[in-house]
């Protein structure tokens, strides 16, 4: 199976919190992406997490690791037609350089 | 610079034909990665590059790619003897040493 799994859709109404969900395989996972691509644009960081956090909130942003599930999730408070993209979940472990991305959550924002 | 750009952003080619995919890093990254991304997928790791020094290619798929960094700055991905299945964005990123990844905008290739 995949290293890193995510929900391939999530639709939303303007003004409700939209949760992206991510699980993980490997239990050495140090640090925790959430990725975002807009159309034409590149990958954009949105807010990493270690893996000796359980949340880190940022404005409307929050992440929620939860180690013993290995399980990440980001909640994007207030959403808006603005956030509609596609966020990406990625992991890396403390001795590899490279992060393993998942297949990408298509949010769809609608009024 | 702001950001990091690649060049060109889309490629049209015939295949058989080389193509060479440009990347041009956040200035003082030492650290610069390349990426393919299929459509419905995540960037999939191809090599990345220290200063000059290439650190890992394990991620190219076979001996048509190659990568090259000669000045520790600017960085080229050539493809040679394209075929369709090369189709994809190809991502490039940079960082400071090993650290958090910073992604340009793609190079879209398609492969007639």
């Amino acid at each position: 199976g995949e290293d890193v799994e995510q929900s391939l859709f999530l639709s939303v109404r303007e003004g409700d919190s939209s949760v992206i969900n991510c699980t993980y395989t490997d239990s050495s996972s140090t640090y925790l992406y959430w990725y975002k691509q807009e159309p034409g644009a590149g990958l954009q960081l949105l807010t990493y997490i270690f893996s000796n956090m359980d949340m880190k909130q940022d404005q409307r942003l929050t992440v929620l690791l939860n180690k013993k599930d290995k399980h990440l999730s980001l909640r994007i408070a207030d959403t808006q037609t603005g956030d509609s993209a596609i966020y990406f979940c990625a992991e890396r472990t403390g001795g590899s350089y490279i992060p393993t991305f998942g297949r990408g959550t298509s949010l769809i924002v609608h009024p | 610079g702001a950001g990091v750009s690649q060049s060109p952003r889309y490629k049209v080619t015939k295949r058989g034909q080389d193509v060479a995919l440009r990347c041009d890093p956040i200035s003082g990254h030492v650290s610069l990665y390349w990426y393919r991304q299929a459509l419905g997928q995540g960037p999939e790791f191809l090599t990345y590059f220290n200063y000059e020094a290439q650190q890992d290619k394990s991620g190219l798929p076979n001996d048509r790619f190659s990568a090259e960094r000669p000045e520790g700055s600017i960085s080229t991905l050539t493809i040679q003897r394209t075929e369709q299945r090369d189709s994809a964005m190809y991502r490039c990123a940079s960082s400071s040493y090993q650290e958090t990844q910073y992604f340009g905008p793609g190079t879209r290739l398609l492969v007639l």
